[in-house]
């Protein structure tokens, strides 16, 4: 069972536009919410996170909105760039118990066009 | 720091072989953990440590699967017998819990294995 779910599955933006990808959760356990970007042939690395304390995170072009009464949270790319063109994986994990496992969705192929 | 090492980075396998990953953790870090990923399924947790000790292999598809971290700097991952469908790219990853909030989680650049 999908501990988180991501849409969209992939994603096509012309330079300079802005792209929105969606997460959601069920547990509401969850208290850390991380993006990973990954580029082909590399490894996932982490982007930008959020804490539920807080309803917006933002990191230059990045921008976390997090919805804690909807558990929904997404990844805001305010004017994409074709270097953003990566799988973009929004993840959840629940620091407060000791556990730190990530949970993450399925990813999102995003394609910026020059 | 070097960043978690994987090898091999490419293994071509023949059905039935056994396969061996290997995994170098950041030195100081003490959560280890073993990820799959396919086009169909994304990126699976098959199994993490800490402090080298197994925590969660729920992950862990079938007992043709195993994991050992021997000691803080080592890990392995091993398939035997391997079949076409473990055809994945399999990833390292580690991070430090040190009593952080957050914790980011390091990942190597992957095998990719291809059981023919």
């Amino acid at each position: 069972q999908q501990q988180v779910k991501q849409s969209p599955q992939s994603l096509i933006v012309q330079k300079g536009g802005i792209s929105i990808i969606n997460c959601a959760y069920e547990n509401t356990a969850f208290d850390y919410f991380p993006w990973y970007q990954q580029f082909p042939g590399k490894g996932p690395a982490l982007l930008i996170a959020i804490r539920p304390d807080v309803s917006e995170k933002k990191e230059g072009r990045f921008t976390i909105s997090f919805n804690k009464s909807a558990k929904q949270f997404s990844l805001h790319i305010m004017d994409s760039q074709p270097g953003d063109s990566a799988t973009y994986f929004c993840a959840a994990s629940k620091d407060q118990t000791g556990a730190n496992n990530l949970f993450f969705g399925t990813g999102t192929r995003l394609t910026v066009i020059p | 720091d070097a960043g978690v090492i994987q090898s091999p980075r490419h293994e071509v396998t023949e059905m039935g072989q056994e396969v061996t990953l290997r995994c170098k953790p950041i030195s100081g870090h003490n959560s280890l953990f073993w990820y799959r990923q396919t086009m169909m399924r994304g990126l699976e947790l098959l199994i993490y440590f800490n402090n080298n000790v197994p925590i969660d292999d729920s992950g862990m598809p079938e007992d043709r699967f195993s994991a050992k971290m021997p000691n803080a700097s080592f890990s392995t991952l091993k398939i035997q017998p391997s079949e076409p469908r473990d055809s994945a790219v399999y990833f390292c990853a580690s991070s430090d819990r040190g009593g952080r909030l957050y914790n980011e989680q390091f990942f190597g650049p992957g095998t990719r294995l291809t059981v023919l």
